[in-house]
């Protein structure tokens, strides 16, 4: 069954400390990955995307890595700021055919001052 | 500026009333897609529009009628709604391939928070 799994649920941490969020997965055939950030109240905003042939992508702040072998991504927060403060949703899409979407639940990330 | 637009924001509605969400998309995408979001759980799939067709109905009742008249614009008419209809409905949209849909980043709006009385 494919399925994606985010852990932890929830984090607390302050302002200017790094954290990791995890995704681990099983979706198979795998063809990408993303993270997207949702404020409260918004949508879902996207922050990275990966093949399977690619093992970090940066964007800004935002560092994700994947490794294709133990089904696993992380995303990786640097300095966090106050605005970081969101849930952080895992999106793994398979292929067989035609394209699937699989959601994982998200991880709610607080940063206080 | 997310160039998805969902209107109305917010939506109260009684169980016996018929209303209906409407997304706009002003990126030039073929594909458009209803999402539904409830707390704590991962968002659902409902519709999918791949130049104007219909390509996915994943098991969605009824009560809830899609409707995409061009490529730009995507609607959800409700009627007879439950309780557990409660959610946040999000719509994307995305640049479709010969292969389907799943390859392209999807651009969200900020969806339609609706509650069933």
């Amino acid at each position: 069954k494919n399925q994606v799994e985010q852990s932890p649920q929830s984090l607390i941490i302050l302002e200017g400390k790094n954290c990791t969020l995890q995704c681990n997965y099983t979706v198979s055939p795998f063809s990408n990955l993303r993270w997207y950030k949702q404020d409260t109240g918004r949508g879902p905003v996207s922050l990275t995307i990966m093949t399977f042939s690619e093992n970090t992508k940066s964007n800004g702040r935002y560092t994700a890595t994947l490794d294709a072998d133990t089904k696993q991504s992380s995303l990786h927060i640097t300095a966090s700021q106050l605005s970081d403060s969101a849930s952080y949703i895992c999106v793994v899409s398979a292929t067989s055919g035609t394209y699937k979407y699989i959601f994982g639940t998200g991880t709610r990330l607080k940063v206080l001052a | 500026e997310t160039g998805v637009t969902q209107t109305p924001r917010h939506l109260v509605m009684g169980m016996t009333n018929k209303k209906s969400l409407k997304c706009e998309q002003h990126l030039g995408h073929n594909a458009m897609y209803w999402y539904k979001q409830s707390a704590k759980k991962p968002l659902e799939l409902m519709f999918v529009y791949n130049f104007k067709e219909q390509t996915e109905n994943n098991s969605v009742p009824s009560r809830f009628s899609p409707e995409c008249p061009n490529s730009s614009h995507l609607f959800l008419h409700l009627h007879t709604l439950q309780p557990e209809d409660s959610a946040l409905y999000l719509c994307a949209s995305s640049q479709a391939s010969g292969q389907g849909w799943g390859n392209q980043p999807q651009h969200f709006g900020d969806g339609t928070r609706l509650s069933i009385l």
